[in-house]
């Protein structure tokens, strides 16, 4: 079975370009997540999608980030413009069953962005 | 808010020898799930162990084994016969028992095997 796929897994761009993350999901899972990963901190999420619907994305900066997940399957996470703080891993991880107590998350090896 | 605390950045031990990562949380809820996570150089996180705060039993997956503490909201891994391969940073994460799917990670512990 193939795992989370994300690209490009490295990107450096100057502060207030743009940017975008791609991600491809384990076929069949309904729930997909981005998480911020900054040196020295562990994973943060910044939204999740249930299918092609938002479920919770209280921790995504809206006024730069934004994230779709067309048609249930890729995700793609942008940011416009880019600051210095947004340097980071950004890890996508998916799951399968909706509605159970326990779906384990499945992480994919994650893009490095590095603002300069 | 659930918080999760990883108060040892790192941590080394002799190769075959035995290391125990600590984690503490705060959570108002009774039921609850508690992770250890792995994440080798490759970036690629892994799940080691899973705890659901329902069970009194302790988790254990060949050599990794969990010390779940309820009542002191004390979640630590052990490594037995530590290998190199089992170099990485460890997260301990938790997630909420119905509801929100998402993790609330601390921030890691670098473990390092001497050979």
């Amino acid at each position: 079975e193939a795992g989370v796929a994300q690209s490009p897994r490295y990107k450096i761009i100057e502060k207030r370009q743009s940017v975008a993350f791609w991600c491809n999901p384990i076929s069949g899972h309904a729930t997909l997540y981005w998480y911020q990963q900054i040196l020295g901190q562990g994973p943060k999420l910044l939204i999740q999608f249930q299918n092609n619907g938002v479920v919770d994305d209280s921790q995504l900066p809206k006024d730069r980030f934004s994230a779709e997940r067309l048609k249930g399957v890729d995700s793609t996470l942008k940011i416009q413009p880019a600051k210095l703080e947004d340097s980071a891993v950004y890890l996508c991880a998916s799951s399968l069953v909706e509605g159970a107590s326990y779906n384990e998350q499945f992480f994919g090896p994650g893009t490095r962005l590095t603002v300069l | 808010a659930q918080t999760v605390t990883q108060s040892q950045p790192e941590m080394s031990v002799q190769e075959a020898e035995t290391v125990t990562l600590s984690c503490t949380y705060d959570t108002s809820e009774s039921d609850y799930y508690l992770f250890w996570y792995k994440q080798p150089p490759s970036r690629q996180m892994i799940l080691v162990i899973r705890q659901e705060a329902y069970k009194q039993q302790n988790a254990t997956e060949n050599r990794f084994s969990v010390n779940f503490q309820k009542a002191a909201k004390s979640f630590s891994l052990k490594i037995s016969d530590s290998q190199l391969g089992d170099a990485a940073m460890y997260f301990c994460a938790y997630k909420e028992y119905f509801g929100n799917e998402k993790l609330t990670f601390g921030t890691g512990t670098r473990l390092t095997i001497i050979p």
